[in-house]
């Protein structure tokens, strides 16, 4: 699966959008991006995945640059219950080894009243 | 749809006793679960993959005697921490599978279940 990089950190303000960069300039063709969040002493919850469209859903937008080197995951209007980790993925879907998600660091997005 | 479930969510032992940790997916089968592992302040890492009806396949540096697992089934898998220490003491986190089907509504795949806190005394 490709390596994927993330900001450490980032801070919102409660009721604006929330932007969250992703680089994986080595992504492969088959390959999809995949957004979890995961809530302190929780599981991590799926957000948000795509192949090289943007997608959108009713938690969250996500935009993959042309190149799919890069990829943007928007929560429109953050709320103090959206400070989390979040987690960029990418890996391969539909075969034996789907589902095998390697987890970066993440970034830890902070929302503030 | 698509609820994983870890019992117990918590759980403290004894050094040197074994623990179980159970992974169920409610309302799905899963051919295939995931195990992971968290300490404070890290991400999570991944520990196996468990097939159902097959031996697990263990990431590098996980030894296969301590972390036991079996997927006796499609909807249940279970790790037993053997003979553990505190070094042991974690964030247990399983994930499943969705078995077959390729639609795009599954191709999330990986449904996480809520984890286990693992404190070995």
């Amino acid at each position: 699966d490709a390596k994927t990089t993330q900001p450490p950190s980032m801070d919102c303000a409660e009721g604006r959008a929330a932007n969250l960069p992703c680089n994986h300039s080595t992504i492969s063709g088959n390959e999809y991006v995949y957004w979890y969040r995961q809530i302190h002493s929780q599981g991590p919850q799926y957000i948000i995945h795509g192949l090289k469209n943007n997608e959108t859903n009713e938690m969250a937008s996500l935009i993959i640059t042309e190149d799919r080197k890069s990829s943007t995951l928007i929560l429109p209007h953050a709320t103090l219950r959206d400070t989390a980790v979040y987690y960029c993925i990418v890996r391969v879907a539909g075969n034996t080894n789907a589902g095998k998600s390697t987890f970066g660091d993440g970034t830890t997005l902070t929302v503030k009243p | 749809g698509a609820v994983v479930s870890q019992h117990p969510s918590w759980v403290i032992c004894k050094s040197g006793t074994s623990v179980k940790i159970e992974c169920r997916s409610l309302d799905f089968q899963a051919t295939t679960m995931f195990w992971y592992r968290q300490f404070p302040k890290q991400s999570l890492m991944l520990m196996a993959t468990s097939n159902e009806g097959s031996k697990a396949t263990y990431e590098q540096g996980v030894e296969k005697d301590k972390f036991l697992i079996n997927h006796a089934s499609l909807t249940l898998s279970t790790l037993t921490v053997t003979s553990a220490h505190p070094e042991d003491s974690s964030f247990y986190i399983c994930s499943a599978r969705v078995a077959g089907g390729f639609s795009r509504t599954v191709y999330n795949e990986q449904f996480f279940g809520p984890g286990t806190r693992l404190t070995v005394l």
